[in-house]
């Protein structure tokens, strides 16, 4: 099984709405990263929030990181058709790895 | 333009084939990775080089072997392609390896017939 894990596997939102992508992992971390893959580009890092931190912001993004139930949470509040992507949480262990999940497909509809 | 660079974009080849990848990262940074992403969009490390040392080499097979000229590049070559070596190849670099944030670049797309 994956050491991290987004849900859900897909969503469609209209722009404007806000939508949440969540993240469970299997590991002991020094951090949490979010990541943003668009069609035809690589990942690029939106949010990084450490093992000591609650909750870090970046914009209309927001991510949250509860070390004791191992999951994580990223927010995108007025969605525009730009957020359209693949969203990726990838959990850092004490070893510097970074382990990815399989990713959340995001659709915003105009 | 300070970013990753990968060459080719795209490359469709035969199974027995040999093909190599090229990249190169104008950031300054000392560590470099190889990732796999599978049609399910999976990413997998296969190779991460610091200053041009070997640091990370997860289970991959033989076939797959890193070339790195200097800390700016890394390349990977396949020899002896087979089917399910097709997938996205994925490029990344970071300050250092403590650092967190890896910089990706666009990727290589194979295709194996």
């Amino acid at each position: 099984s994956q050491l991290a894990e987004e849900n859900p596997w897909a969503l469609s939102v209209h722009e404007g709405e806000s939508v949440t992508v969540n993240c469970s992992y299997k590991t002991s971390i020094t951090a949490l990263q979010w990541y943003r893959q668009k069609s035809g580009e690589g990942p690029a890092q939106l949010i990084l929030i450490r093992s000591n931190e609650r909750e870090k912001r970046n914009g209309r993004l927001r991510a949250t990181l509860d070390t004791s139930s191992q999951s994580s949470s990223l927010s995108i509040t007025a969605t525009r058709c730009e957020d359209t992507a693949v969203y990726f949480c990838a959990a850092r262990n004490m070893g510097y790895k970074l382990t990815f999940g399989t990713g959340t497909s995001l659709l915003v509809d105009p | 333009e300070t970013a990753v660079f990968q060459t080719p974009n795209y490359h469709v080849t035969q199974v027995g084939n040999e093909v190599s990848f090229n990249c190169k990262q104008t950031l300054g940074h000392d560590t470099m990775y190889w990732y796999k992403q599978d049609s399910k969009k999976l990413l997998k490390i296969m190779f991460s080089y610091n200053n041009k040392q070997l640091i990370v080499n997860e289970t991959v097979p033989r076939r797959f072997s890193p070339q790195s000229s200097d800390k700016a590049h890394l390349n990977l070559r396949i020899k002896s392609v087979e089917p399910e070596d097709s997938a996205v190849y994925l490029c990344a670099s970071s300050h250092d390896r403590v650092q967190d944030t890896q910089y990706f670049g666009p990727g290589t797309r194979l295709l194996v017939l």
